[in-house]
């Protein structure tokens, strides 16, 4: 079966500039996540779908980061304007449902650098 | 609220050797605990998952990590390193609440010596 497509797979861009990313989940798979990878760090949850409606976007930073999953399947993450300290891998998972039953697939992720 | 720590940011062993990666965790419910590999340009697998069943959890490529509550403890184990075992290695517990998402620690690492 297809593993988790994330798009593009590196981006340079300069602060205050704006981008976009994309993800498009395992066929079947109800729920998709967002994680933010800084170099040196663990992976951080940035916002949880389930289907198309959010579960969790508490650590989301709302002023200049906006998600979305139209029809439920495969989700765009954005961020304007764009800041140094947002540099980092930007990691897309899904698994069938929420909760720790369902084992969590990583896509490649897309390496985000702002100069 | 629930954390994890996971002691060592690099660790070294040489070809053959024991692989002993640790991670201890804080969880004010029952914790769910995680281990994902890291291999370079790629992102995350599972390798092994505790969900209180059998504290003694094996996975694949011959891991296996043990819970010890006494301890707050789930470390990683491998008998004899290979080569393609290099990699970062990532502990995680499964936040409080319904959602079943993850809260990951730092990363380990892991370098093999031939």
């Amino acid at each position: 079966e297809a593993g988790v497509a994330q798009s593009p797979r590196y981006k340079i861009i300069e602060k205050r500039q704006s981008v976009a990313f994309w993800c498009n989940p395992i066929s079947g798979h109800a729920t998709l996540y967002w994680y933010q990878q800084i170099l040196g760090q663990g992976p951080k949850l940035l916002i949880q779908f389930q289907n198309n409606g959010v579960v969790d976007d508490s650590q989301l930073p709302k002023d200049r980061f906006s998600a979305e999953r139209l029809k439920g399947v495969d989700s765009t993450l954005k961020i304007q304007p764009a800041k140094l300290e947002d540099s980092a891998v930007y990691l897309c998972a899904s698994s069938l449902a929420g909760g720790t039953a369902y084992e969590q697939y990583f896509g490649p992720g897309t390496r985000l650098t702002v100069t | 609220a629930q954390s994890v720590t996971q002691l060592g940011s690099h660790v070294s062993v040489s070809e053959g050797a024991l692989v002993l990666l640790r991670c201890n965790y804080s969880s004010s419910v029952p914790p769910y605990l995680f281990w994902y590999v890291q291999y370079p340009n790629q992102g995350l697998q599972l390798l092994l998952k505790y969900t209180s069943a059998a504290t003694l959890v094996k996975g694949i490529n011959d891991f296996e990590a043990e819970f010890k509550k006494s301890e707050t403890s789930f470390h990683l184990t491998k008998p004899s390193a290979h080569m393609s075992d290099a990699a970062e290695y990532f502990c995680a517990v499964r936040r409080g609440g319904s959602q079943g998402n993850l809260i990951f620690g730092k990363g380990t690492k892991l370098s093999v010596k031939p």
